[in-house]
C-alpha cells in the first residue's frame, strides 16, 4: 500500500543551526513533492513544491531535495528561528495513473529552541 | 487578496445527523479540494472538484459528498455521521492543481457526539 514517513514526531533544533526534516515514500509514483507548514488550530501553509524531474529547490532559507531513486525528500531550514517552530508535512501528488491523488505524512513538529 | 474561508469554524453534531460545510476559494481559484485531518490518520485527501465537476476522489465512502458552484464555491456534505467523523476538515483552492501549491483555510472543527 501507498505509505509517505517523515523523521520523528519531534525534533529539537538550537537556534541558529540547520534543522533538517526527512519524507520518504514507498508505492507511489510521485509528479510532485510538497511542503507545508502547520501551526496549532490553523490550515496547512505552502511552502515549496519540487516535480519528479527536479533535484533541488530553494526559497529564501528554504531547501528542498527530491530523490525519485531513494525515494526521499530532505527539508532544510537554515538559520533556523523560535518563529520557524512548527509542524512540517511532506506531501506528495501523482496526475493520472492508479495513485491516490495526493498523500500527506504525519509530519514532524519542529522545536527551535533559543 | 482574502485567503480561503470555511464556515463554520465549529461545529457539534449528533450520531446520525448530516452536516454541511462551506468553503469560499481565493478569487481566480477553480480548483478546490477537501481534506479530513485527525490525529491518528494525519490528513487524508476527500475529493477535489474543478469548474463544477468532481475531478478526483479518495477513499472515503459515499456519506462524504461534494459539490461546486459556478462561482467556485463549495459545499461538503456528510451524512449519517458516525463518532469517527470527528475531526477537522480542511479546505484548499489553488489556480489548477498542484503546480502552484495549494491554499488552504483554517478548517472546520466537526465534533460527532
Amino acid at each position: 500500500s501507498q505509505k509517505i514517513e517523515q523523521n520523528s514526531e519531534a525534533l529539537n533544533i538550537q537556534e541558529g543551526k540547520t534543522a533538517t526534516l526527512t519524507c520518504n515514500y514507498t508505492n507511489y509514483s510521485p509528479a510532485y513533492l510538497q511542503w507545508y507548514r502547520q501551526d496549532p488550530g490553523r490550515g496547512p501553509v505552502f511552502l515549496l513544491l519540487i516535480r519528479e524531474n527536479e533535484k533541488e529547490k530553494r526559497k529564501e532559507r528554504l531547501k528542498v531535495t527530491f530523490d525519485t531513486t531513494l525515494k526521499q525528500s530532505l527539508f532544510h531550514i537554515t538559520a533556523s528561528q523560535p518563529a520557524d517552530s512548527a509542524t512540517y508535512l511532506c506531501a506528495l501528488e501523482s496526475i493520472g495513473g492508479r495513485d491516490d491523488k495526493i498523500i500527506f505524512g504525519k509530519g514532524t513538529r519542529l522545536h527551535i529552541l533559543p | 487578496k482574502a485567503g480561503v474561508t470555511q464556515t463554520p469554524r465549529y461545529l457539534i453534531k449528533t450520531r446520525g445527523q448530516q452536516v454541511t460545510l462551506s468553503c469560499s476559494p481565493i478569487s481566480g481559484h477553480r480548483s478546490v479540494s477537501w481534506y479530513q485531518q485527525t490525529p491518528g490518520q494525519g490528513l487524508q485527501f476527500l475529493f477535489e472538484y474543478f469548474s463544477e465537476t468532481q475531478r478526483n476522489k479518495g477513499n472515503f465512502p459515499g456519506r462524504f459528498s461534494g459539490r461546486q458552484f459556478s462561482n467556485s464555491r463549495s459545499e461538503m456534505n456528510v451524512s449519517t455521521l458516525e463518532l469517527g467523523d470527528s475531526a477537522l476538515y480542511l479546505c484548499a483552492s489553488s489556480r489548477d492543481g498542484a503546480t502552484y501549491g495549494y491554499t488552504f483555510g483554517s478548517g472546520t472543527r466537526l465534533t460527532v457526539v
